[in-house]
């Protein structure tokens, strides 16, 4: 089983959708969970950040962290084409070792 | 937030010969890490450089064959040697941020060998 599972996709929405991303993880050492957006031929941008369990509500973007469940999430309001990237989450123990771990990516499509 | 700037932006390369690709960051950072993304794939850690020591390879990946220096605390190059067409992959470096668990990252270098 890998550490980090997340679904490739291709997920294909209408704009104005609400979209949910998903990972589930196995090591519950994890502490942070980041996602991360990544447009065609450029490198990962950080998008959210969370430390432990809760929500974070950053504008159009909500983070979730289940960590009882090993399950993060993130949710896309009012889908817009320029939401259009591939999304990666991404976790670590934590320390000042920056270990990340990556999911796979799920990547999205926001049709007009 | 870092920003980083790597190049070259892409390359086409023969069999066999090396490609250094380098990365820049406009603060400094103890801490520089080098990914491959093959598609499909997670992003894969290749190693950890930090300034004034010897790079920390992961497992699967050797010195000999991604040779890594760390002069400064904002600079960084990754050597891709004796290239074969299995290594065609995107590589990307990173820096974290200091006092923080974050990653910033480069737009990185797109590598076809032939």
């Amino acid at each position: 089983q890998k550490e980090v599972e997340q679904d490739p996709g291709p997920l294909s929405v209408p704009e104005g959708a609400i979209v949910s991303l998903n990972c589930t993880y196995s090591n519950s050492a994890f502490q942070y969970f980041m996602w991360y957006r990544q447009y065609s031929r450029k490198g990962p941008e950080l998008l959210m950040y969370t430390y432990s369990s809760g929500n974070k509500e950053d504008g159009r973007f909500t983070a979730q962290v289940d960590k009882s469940s090993k399950y993060i999430s993130l949710f896309i309001r009012d889908s817009q084409p320029s939401d259009s990237a591939t999304y990666l989450c991404a976790m670590s123990e934590g320390g000042s070792q920056g270990n990340l771990i990556f999911g796979k990516g799920t990547k999205l499509s926001v049709k007009p | 937030s870092a920003v980083i700037s790597q190049k070259p932006s892409r390359d086409i390369c023969q069999r066999g010969t090396s490609l250094t690709i380098q990365c820049q960051v406009d603060s400094q950072v103890t801490m520089m890490f080098w990914y491959r993304q093959q598609p499909g794939q997670s992003l894969t850690l290749i190693a950890t450089a930090n300034q004034g020591s010897e790079a920390t390879y992961e497992s699967g990946f050797v010195i000999d064959k991604f040779p890594i220096s760390r002069p400064n605390l904002t600079f960084s190059t990754l050597t891709v040697s004796n290239m074969s067409p299995e290594d065609s992959s995107i590589y990307l470096c990173s820096a974290l941020q200091p006092g923080k668990n974050i990653q910033y990252f480069g737009a990185g270098t797109r590598l076809s060998v032939l």
